[in-house]
This record gives structure tokens, C-alpha cells and sequence, in this order.
């Protein structure tokens, strides 16, 4: 079936060093694409978005990558930082005909980023 | 602006119980959406609902789990009859619409569900 997977359980990085968290779907029909973050005890928090008409998209500290070819996303963090350390999900939004789509996410497992000191 | 309100936050109940789980969306927001996650793993889609209809409940069990959003007050999840292995995160997220600048879920902080 279809399913969004992440090559990383776990990521361990220095404070200060970029992060680079993978994210595999199979989705063809998927049109947009979100990373979240997710610290202990909490929900979901959007980190940021892309649309599949876009390549690449920047925010504070954060850059999405896409490569619909392999398909392929990717969450980049500049400077990690000791606040960045939670689980960190890419989803998927499955547009449907019938339903107008709305936020029906698809989650991947999820990767454990870390951050050293 | 509150964010989206979910109680209560921890839930326990005994086997053969009903639970109640309630989520208020944001303020101007008619999309509610149910997930539920297991420990160490993704969220996994439940049921969407718009104010006094279920737009997709795919993600459902068939059996025991039902889901409204009334015209007025809360969105609840209901699970009756509860077992061991329907503990687990419930989180309930919001959305004003539909459109293409209005994907954005918001997510509540969810209510951990644990059965006794």
C-alpha cells in the first residue's frame, strides 16, 4: 500500500552542526508535504510545508527539499540547537476527489533527532 | 487565540469502560481531524469531520469507535467497550478549510488513553 518511511530512526548531531532528516514516500498522487516536530508529551507541532510545484523551500533555520523523481523529502536544520532535540515526522496529504482532501495526513514513523552538547 | 483544546489530557480506564475524548478546534475553524498514535510510532488518520458531518472515516474501526463535531460544542471521540490495546495517544487537529491556503492543521496536545 502506500506509506511514507523514514530512513533514520535515530539522529545524533553536535550542537551548532547542520541536520539533515530523510523522508521516503510513494504516493505519486500526493501533493503537499509537511514536517512536523513532536517533543515528548506534546502534539504535533508544523515545522513547515511544500507543494509538490516546488522543489525547494526555506524558512527560519529550516529548508524542505523535495525530489518527486525518487521521491524524496528532506528536512534540513542549520545550527542545531538543544531545542531542536524531539521526533520529527514528514506527512503526506492525500488529496481525494471525494472528500476535497482537507488534512487526511499519511505520517511516517518518525526519526529521533538528538542534539549534543 | 487559543490553539486547539483537547480534554482530557490523561484518561484512564478499566476494560469494558467508555471513553470520552473531547477537542475544541481553533477559533474560525470548521475541520476537525482525529489521529491516533501509538508509543514510538507515526500518528495514523482516524476520521475527518466537518460541523454535523463525517467527511471520511476510513481510518475508523469498525466497531465500538464513533466520531461527531455537533453543530454546537466539541468534537468527540467515543470509544466503548475499551481494550488493553485501544491505549494509545489520541490527537485531534483543526483546520479552517479545505482550499489551498488553508491546508494547515493545527494539532491539540492530544489525551494519552490508557487501559486498565
Amino acid at each position: 500500500g502506500e506509506s511514507v518511511g523514514l530512513h533514520l530512526p535515530t539522529l545524533s548531531v553536535q550542537e551548532g552542526d547542520n541536520s539533515i532528516i530523510n523522508c521516503a514516500y510513494s504516493n505519486s498522487a500526493s501533493d503537499y508535504f509537511i514536517w512536523y516536530k513532536q517533543e515528548s508529551g506534546k502534539g504535533p507541532q508544523f515545522i513547515i510545508d511544500i507543494r509538490s510545484n516546488m522543489d525547494k523551500r526555506q524558512g527560519q533555520r529550516v529548508t524542505v527539499l523535495l525530489n518527486k523523481t525518487v521521491k524524496h523529502l528532506s528536512l534540513q536544520i542549520a545550527a542545531t540547537q538543544p531545542g531542536d532535540s524531539a521526533v520529527y515526522f514528514c506527512a503526506e496529504n492525500i488529496r481525494s476527489l471525494l472528500t476535497g482532501g482537507g488534512n487526511k495526513l499519511t505520517f511516517g514513523t518518525g526519526t529521533q533527532l538528538k542534539v549534543e552538547l | 487565540n487559543a490553539g486547539v483544546m483537547q480534554n482530557p489530557r490523561h484518561l484512564v480506564r478499566r476494560r469494558g469502560q467508555e471513553a470520552r475524548l473531547r477537542c475544541s478546534p481553533m477559533k474560525g475553524h470548521s475541520h476537525v481531524y482525529w489521529y491516533r498514535q501509538l508509543p514510538e510510532e507515526g500518528l495514523k488518520f482516524m476520521v475527518y469531520l466537518q460541523k454535523e458531518n463525517i467527511i471520511d472515516e476510513s481510518g475508523m474501526p469498525k466497531e465500538r469507535f464513533s466520531a461527531e463535531f455537533p453543530k454546537e460544542g466539541p468534537s468527540i471521540l467515543r470509544i466503548q467497550q475499551v481494550v488493553r490495546g485501544d491505549s494509545a495517544a489520541y490527537f485531534c487537529a483543526s483546520s479552517q478549510g479545505t482550499g489551498d491556503m488553508n491546508t494547515e492543521a493545527f494539532f491539540g496536545q492530544g489525551t494519552r488513553l490508557t487501559v486498565v
